[in-house]
């Protein structure tokens, strides 16, 4: 079946580092989506990306989609410690498919 | 505060039991997800409902089971538990599906 991988699984960083975690698949995606957990939390949509080589902003997080279509990365941009959690990237376990299968996610902690 | 609700909140049993979590959707989503997270598995999709109908099944074991009902309220079921079966249950719901999905803030169980 479809399988993601997620990298790294874990990151540290000082609060005004940079921070990119990636995303890599075997096969062609028809889209992407990315969620964050907070500790203690339930993941929460931040975005889905498309389009080949698409990149998407949010504030301090800039969110891309290889051209292949089959990687993809969430990079923070001077972190903070409210970036604290667990970024899971997830995709559809096929082209026709409904069932969202997660990333193992990266863990990131913030210290300041 | 993501619209989906998840009772209980935790839940303690023992091994050989039976227990029903339930989620209601956001008001107006059409598809239920359930998932199941432990920390050696991530975030593994169980099973999906779109109004009503079985759309999607991940790795759900034949001792779980869910439902949809018609008000869109959803069930899932688990029995003859293991101390395995010990994690968080969460419930996501989309308007329809390749949506984003919200997620309710989850019920752990825990086994004994």
């Amino acid at each position: 079946g479809q399988q993601v991988m997620q990298i790294p699984q874990y990151q540290h960083v000082q609060e005004g580092e940079d921070f990119t975690t990636y995303c890599n698949s075997s096969t062609t995606l028809s889209n992407i989506q990315w969620y964050k957990q907070r500790p203690g939390g339930h993941p929460v949509f931040l975005i889905q990306l498309v389009k080949s080589g698409e990149v998407k902003k949010q504030k301090r997080l800039t969110f891309q989609f290889g051209e292949a279509k089959k990687n993809s990365s969430l990079h923070i941009t001077a972190t903070q410690t409210t970036d604290v959690g667990t970024y899971f990237c997830a995709l559809f376990s096929n082209q026709a498919g409904t069932a969202l299968i997660f990333g193992k996610g990266t863990t990131l902690s913030v210290s300041s | 505060d993501s619209g989906v609700t998840q009772t209980p909140k935790h839940l303690i049993t023992a091994t050989g039991q039976r227990v029903t979590l339930r989620c209601s959707p956001r008001s107006g989503d059409l598809s239920v997800y359930w998932y199941q997270q432990s920390l050696d598995q991530g975030l593994q999709f169980l099973i999906q409902y779109y109004n009503g109908e079985e759309r999607a099944k991940g790795n759900i074991l034949e001792r779980f089971s869910a439902q949809q009902f018609p008000d869109l309220h959803s069930e899932l079921n688990l029995s003859s538990l293991e101390l395995g079966d010990s994690a968080l249950y969460f419930c996501a719901s989309s308007v329809t599906y390749r949506d984003e999905q919200y997620f309710g803030p989850g019920t752990r169980l825990t086994v004994t």
